[in-house]
Protein backbone atom coordinates (compact mmCIF):
# COMPACT_ATOMS: atom_id res chain seq x y z
CA UNK A 1 0.00 0.00 0.00
CA UNK A 2 1.46 2.96 -0.77
CA UNK A 3 0.63 5.01 3.22
CA UNK A 4 -1.25 7.98 3.45
CA UNK A 5 -1.75 10.60 0.85
CA UNK A 6 -1.90 13.98 1.74
CA UNK A 7 -1.95 16.92 -0.92
CA UNK A 8 -0.07 19.56 -1.59
CA UNK A 9 2.82 18.83 0.31
CA UNK A 10 3.69 22.70 0.49
CA UNK A 11 1.31 25.20 0.11
CA UNK A 12 2.24 29.33 0.62
CA UNK A 13 -0.86 31.83 0.38
CA UNK A 14 -1.92 35.03 1.13
CA UNK A 15 -4.15 35.56 4.10
CA UNK A 16 -7.88 35.71 3.45
CA UNK A 17 -7.17 32.93 0.39
CA UNK A 18 -9.34 29.46 0.74
CA UNK A 19 -7.44 26.71 1.48
CA UNK A 20 -7.96 22.79 0.65
CA UNK A 21 -5.88 20.18 2.10
CA UNK A 22 -6.19 16.33 0.38
CA UNK A 23 -6.40 12.98 2.13
CA UNK A 24 -6.22 9.99 1.14
CA UNK A 25 -6.19 6.83 3.98
CA UNK A 26 -4.71 3.56 3.41
CA UNK A 27 -7.53 1.40 1.66
CA UNK A 28 -9.27 -0.75 4.44
CA UNK A 29 -8.78 1.79 7.37
CA UNK A 30 -12.16 2.51 8.72
CA UNK A 31 -10.51 5.97 10.74
CA UNK A 32 -9.10 9.17 9.39
CA UNK A 33 -7.66 11.68 11.70
CA UNK A 34 -6.53 15.58 11.26
CA UNK A 35 -3.82 16.69 13.14
CA UNK A 36 -2.52 20.11 13.12
CA UNK A 37 1.60 20.65 14.04
CA UNK A 38 2.94 23.79 15.40
CA UNK A 39 6.15 24.53 18.12
CA UNK A 40 3.71 26.15 20.68
CA UNK A 41 1.47 23.98 20.24
CA UNK A 42 2.55 20.61 19.93
CA UNK A 43 0.42 18.46 17.59
CA UNK A 44 -2.82 18.93 18.40
CA UNK A 45 -5.84 16.57 17.19
CA UNK A 46 -8.74 18.41 14.94
CA UNK A 47 -10.89 15.80 14.02
CA UNK A 48 -11.31 12.91 13.42
CA UNK A 49 -13.83 10.43 11.39
CA UNK A 50 -15.13 6.67 11.44
CA UNK A 51 -16.59 4.89 8.66
CA UNK A 52 -16.71 8.48 6.87
CA UNK A 53 -18.79 9.92 9.72
CA UNK A 54 -17.31 12.86 11.92
CA UNK A 55 -16.75 11.36 15.37
CA UNK A 56 -15.48 14.57 17.48
CA UNK A 57 -14.66 17.47 15.99
CA UNK A 58 -14.17 19.67 19.37
CA UNK A 59 -10.47 20.45 18.29
CA UNK A 60 -11.28 22.51 15.29
CA UNK A 61 -10.12 25.81 15.92
CA UNK A 62 -12.69 27.89 14.98
CA UNK A 63 -15.75 27.98 12.12
CA UNK A 64 -13.02 28.59 9.52
CA UNK A 65 -11.97 25.27 9.47
CA UNK A 66 -14.36 22.96 8.23
CA UNK A 67 -13.47 19.02 7.41
CA UNK A 68 -15.48 16.34 5.30
CA UNK A 69 -15.29 13.02 4.51
CA UNK A 70 -17.20 12.02 1.17
CA UNK A 71 -16.55 8.16 0.80
CA UNK A 72 -14.01 5.89 2.55
CA UNK A 73 -11.12 6.89 0.35
CA UNK A 74 -10.89 10.77 0.51
CA UNK A 75 -10.85 14.04 2.95
CA UNK A 76 -10.36 17.35 3.21
CA UNK A 77 -9.56 19.63 5.39
CA UNK A 78 -10.65 23.32 4.48
CA UNK A 79 -9.95 26.72 5.91
CA UNK A 80 -11.74 29.57 4.62
CA UNK A 81 -10.22 32.60 5.26
CA UNK A 82 -6.95 31.64 6.04
CA UNK A 83 -5.11 33.55 8.49
CA UNK A 84 -1.06 33.81 9.31
CA UNK A 85 -1.83 31.73 12.29
CA UNK A 86 -3.12 29.16 10.76
CA UNK A 87 0.38 28.32 9.36
CA UNK A 88 1.33 24.72 10.23
CA UNK A 89 1.88 21.45 9.58
CA UNK A 90 -1.18 19.38 9.02
CA UNK A 91 -1.11 16.34 9.00
CA UNK A 92 -3.75 13.05 8.09
CA UNK A 93 -4.01 9.85 9.23
CA UNK A 94 -5.76 6.86 9.16
CA UNK A 95 -5.88 3.23 11.01
CA UNK A 96 -8.54 0.38 11.37
CA UNK A 97 -9.28 1.24 14.93
CA UNK A 98 -9.33 4.66 16.94
CA UNK A 99 -7.83 3.10 20.05
CA UNK A 100 -6.37 0.04 20.20
CA UNK A 101 -4.38 0.05 16.51
CA UNK A 102 -1.39 1.98 14.88
CA UNK A 103 -2.31 5.40 13.25
CA UNK A 104 -0.16 5.84 10.29
CA UNK A 105 0.38 9.65 9.08
CA UNK A 106 0.93 10.86 5.88
CA UNK A 107 3.88 13.36 4.81
CA UNK A 108 1.94 16.20 6.00
CA UNK A 109 1.04 19.61 4.39
CA UNK A 110 2.92 22.48 4.89
CA UNK A 111 0.88 25.67 5.18
CA UNK A 112 1.89 29.08 5.07
CA UNK A 113 -0.33 31.90 5.57
CA UNK A 114 1.51 35.30 4.05
CA UNK B 1 -11.62 15.05 26.76
CA UNK B 2 -8.90 13.10 27.56
CA UNK B 3 -5.37 15.56 28.92
CA UNK B 4 -2.30 13.60 28.22
CA UNK B 5 0.69 15.09 30.25
CA UNK B 6 4.42 14.55 28.98
CA UNK B 7 7.82 15.31 30.48
CA UNK B 8 9.94 16.76 29.79
CA UNK B 9 9.69 18.68 27.59
CA UNK B 10 13.27 18.26 26.12
CA UNK B 11 15.84 16.14 27.65
CA UNK B 12 19.64 16.07 26.73
CA UNK B 13 21.96 12.64 27.18
CA UNK B 14 25.34 11.59 26.33
CA UNK B 15 25.61 8.48 24.21
CA UNK B 16 25.35 5.64 25.60
CA UNK B 17 23.37 7.08 28.30
CA UNK B 18 19.63 5.98 29.30
CA UNK B 19 16.84 8.54 28.49
CA UNK B 20 13.49 7.73 29.71
CA UNK B 21 10.13 9.86 28.85
CA UNK B 22 7.09 10.07 30.85
CA UNK B 23 2.94 10.72 30.45
CA UNK B 24 0.13 10.36 32.85
CA UNK B 25 -3.63 10.69 31.36
CA UNK B 26 -6.88 10.98 33.34
CA UNK B 27 -9.18 9.23 31.17
CA UNK B 28 -9.22 4.99 32.99
CA UNK B 29 -10.83 3.87 29.96
CA UNK B 30 -7.65 4.15 28.05
CA UNK B 31 -6.45 0.81 27.08
CA UNK B 32 -4.13 1.68 24.30
CA UNK B 33 -0.31 3.64 24.47
CA UNK B 34 1.56 4.28 21.47
CA UNK B 35 4.91 6.55 21.50
CA UNK B 36 5.24 7.64 18.30
CA UNK B 37 8.89 9.66 16.90
CA UNK B 38 9.25 12.16 14.43
CA UNK B 39 12.54 13.30 13.16
CA UNK B 40 13.38 16.25 11.70
CA UNK B 41 10.88 17.28 8.63
CA UNK B 42 9.16 14.10 8.75
CA UNK B 43 6.08 12.17 9.80
CA UNK B 44 5.34 10.86 13.49
CA UNK B 45 5.81 6.93 13.40
CA UNK B 46 5.34 4.07 16.10
CA UNK B 47 8.06 2.44 17.94
CA UNK B 48 6.53 0.93 20.40
CA UNK B 49 2.64 -0.12 21.89
CA UNK B 50 1.38 -1.49 24.91
CA UNK B 51 -2.46 -2.43 25.97
CA UNK B 52 -3.42 -2.18 29.47
CA UNK B 53 -3.38 -5.91 30.09
CA UNK B 54 0.25 -5.64 30.06
CA UNK B 55 2.20 -4.11 32.05
CA UNK B 56 5.78 -4.10 30.46
CA UNK B 57 6.83 -4.34 26.68
CA UNK B 58 10.59 -4.68 25.25
CA UNK B 59 11.78 -4.33 21.64
CA UNK B 60 15.68 -4.16 21.42
CA UNK B 61 17.06 -1.20 23.31
CA UNK B 62 13.17 0.34 23.20
CA UNK B 63 10.88 -0.52 26.73
CA UNK B 64 7.26 0.76 27.67
CA UNK B 65 6.12 0.15 31.26
CA UNK B 66 2.65 1.00 32.13
CA UNK B 67 1.15 1.72 35.68
CA UNK B 68 -2.80 1.79 35.04
CA UNK B 69 -3.09 2.57 38.72
CA UNK B 70 -1.22 5.63 38.72
CA UNK B 71 -2.58 6.35 35.30
CA UNK B 72 0.80 6.68 33.66
CA UNK B 73 3.01 4.97 31.12
CA UNK B 74 6.69 5.72 30.35
CA UNK B 75 8.83 4.87 27.35
CA UNK B 76 12.53 3.84 28.33
CA UNK B 77 15.65 3.82 25.74
CA UNK B 78 18.91 2.47 26.84
CA UNK B 79 22.08 2.75 24.91
CA UNK B 80 21.37 6.32 23.58
CA UNK B 81 22.89 6.59 19.95
CA UNK B 82 22.64 10.15 17.83
CA UNK B 83 20.25 8.65 15.48
CA UNK B 84 18.14 8.49 18.59
CA UNK B 85 18.12 12.43 18.74
CA UNK B 86 14.13 13.24 17.52
CA UNK B 87 11.00 14.43 18.87
CA UNK B 88 9.12 11.60 20.60
CA UNK B 89 5.45 11.78 21.47
CA UNK B 90 3.34 9.63 23.48
CA UNK B 91 -0.71 8.99 22.77
CA UNK B 92 -3.81 7.47 24.87
CA UNK B 93 -7.38 7.29 24.86
CA UNK B 94 -8.86 9.10 21.34
CA UNK B 95 -5.16 9.10 20.16
CA UNK B 96 -4.27 12.83 21.62
CA UNK B 97 -0.81 13.25 21.99
CA UNK B 98 1.11 14.55 24.59
CA UNK B 99 3.17 17.62 24.01
CA UNK B 100 6.36 15.63 22.85
CA UNK B 101 9.71 15.44 24.03
CA UNK B 102 12.81 16.68 22.20
CA UNK B 103 15.55 14.29 23.04
CA UNK B 104 19.38 15.11 22.02
CA UNK B 105 21.93 12.41 22.33
CA UNK B 106 25.16 14.13 22.31
CA UNK B 107 28.31 11.81 21.06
Amino acid sequence: DAGVIQSPRHEVTEMGQEVTLRCKPISGHDYLFWYRQTMMRGLELLIYFNNNVPIDDSGMPEDRFSAKMPNASFSTLKIQPSEPRDSAVYFCASSLVASGNTIYFGEGSWLTVV
Amino acid sequence: GENVEQHPSTLSVQEGDSAVIKCTYSDSASNYFPWYKQELGKRPQLIIDIRSNVGEKKDQRIAVTLNKTAKHFSLHITETQPEDSAVYFCAAYDMRFGAGTRLTVKP
